[in-house]
C-alpha cells in the first residue's frame, strides 16, 4: 500500500499570504497525484489533477507540483473561502489512498 | 445537473448488515467508474471500495470479505453491501465518479455501527 504523508497537520495563515501544502508518498506515483479541498460539512472537491493541472472551475490561485514521491500544493495568495482541510490523494496502484490531510485555519 | 444521491445509511448493532444505494443523473452512468468513499466524523477520508465500467471491483483489506460494491447500469445506480459491521465502520459514505480522478462527489450518508 501506497502511503502518502501530508505535512503539516496544520497551517496558520491570514487572507493574502502564501500557503505551501507538502505530500509525500512512501514509493512513487510518477504523477498520479490529486489534491482535494474539503470545508465542513462538505463534500471533497476535486482541485489539481495529475499533480499540476487544474480541475474544472478551480481558480488559477491554486497550483500544484511534483512527481515521483514529492509533491506540493500552492496557493499563491489565499482568499477567506481557502480556508479548509486538503487532502492528496493516488490513484497509481490499489488500494487508492488519501493522505492524512493537512489543515489551513486562520 | 451532475448529482449523485446516497440513501440507506442509518444505525446498526456490531456483526450486522446494511445495503447503501447511490443514485446517478446528469451524466452517462455507465461509462465511469464509481467508488464509495468513507470518513468517520474528525478523520481524513478512506477509499473502500472501487468498480469499473466492466464491474471489476476493488477493495483495500480493510473491507474486503465484508463489503461488495455493485453497479446496475440500467437504473443508474451504485451499491454498497456491508455485512459483518464493526465499531469502526461508523462513518459518512460518499459516492463517488471516477474518470481517472474522483470528480463527483455526492452529499453522503451516515452509518453508524453501534449496540
Amino acid at each position: 500500500e501506497i502511503v502518502l504523508t501530508q505535512s503539516p497537520a496544520t497551517l496558520s495563515l491570514s487572507p493574502g499570504e502564501r500557503a505551501t501544502l507538502s505530500c509525500r508518498a512512501s514509493q512513487s506515483v510518477s504523477s498520479y497525484l490529486a489534491w482535494y479541498q474539503q470545508k465542513p460539512g462538505q463534500a471533497p472537491r476535486l482541485l489539481i489533477y495529475d499533480a499540476s493541472n487544474r480541475a474544472t472551475g478551480i481558480p488559477a490561485r491554486f497550483s500544484g507540483s511534483g512527481s515521483g514521491t514529492d509533491f506540493t500544493l500552492t496557493i499563491s495568495s489565499l482568499d477567506p473561502e481557502d480556508f479548509a482541510v486538503y487532502y492528496c490523494h493516488q490513484r497509481t496502484n490499489w488500494p487508492l489512498t488519501f493522505g492524512g490531510g493537512t489543515k489551513v485555519e486562520i | 445537473e451532475v448529482q449523485l444521491v446516497e440513501s440507506g445509511g442509518g444505525l446498526v448493532q456490531p456483526g450486522g448488515s446494511l445495503r447503501l444505494s447511490c443514485a446517478a443523473s446528469g451524466f452517462i452512468f455507465s461509462t465511469y467508474d464509481m467508488h464509495w468513499v468513507r470518513q468517520a466524523t474528525g478523520k481524513g477520508l478512506e477509499w473502500v471500495s472501487g468498480i469499473s465500467t466492466t464491474a471489476d471491483t476493488h477493495y483495500p483489506g480493510s473491507v474486503k470479505g465484508r463489503f461488495t460494491i455493485s453497479r446496475q447500469n440500467a437504473k443508474n445506480s451504485l451499491y454498497l453491501q456491508m455485512n459483518s459491521l464493526r465499531a469502526g465502520d461508523t462513518a459518512v459514505y460518499y459516492c463517488v465518479r471516477s474518470y481517472y480522478y474522483m470528480d463527483v462527489w455526492g452529499k453522503g450518508t451516515t452509518v453508524t455501527v453501534s449496540s
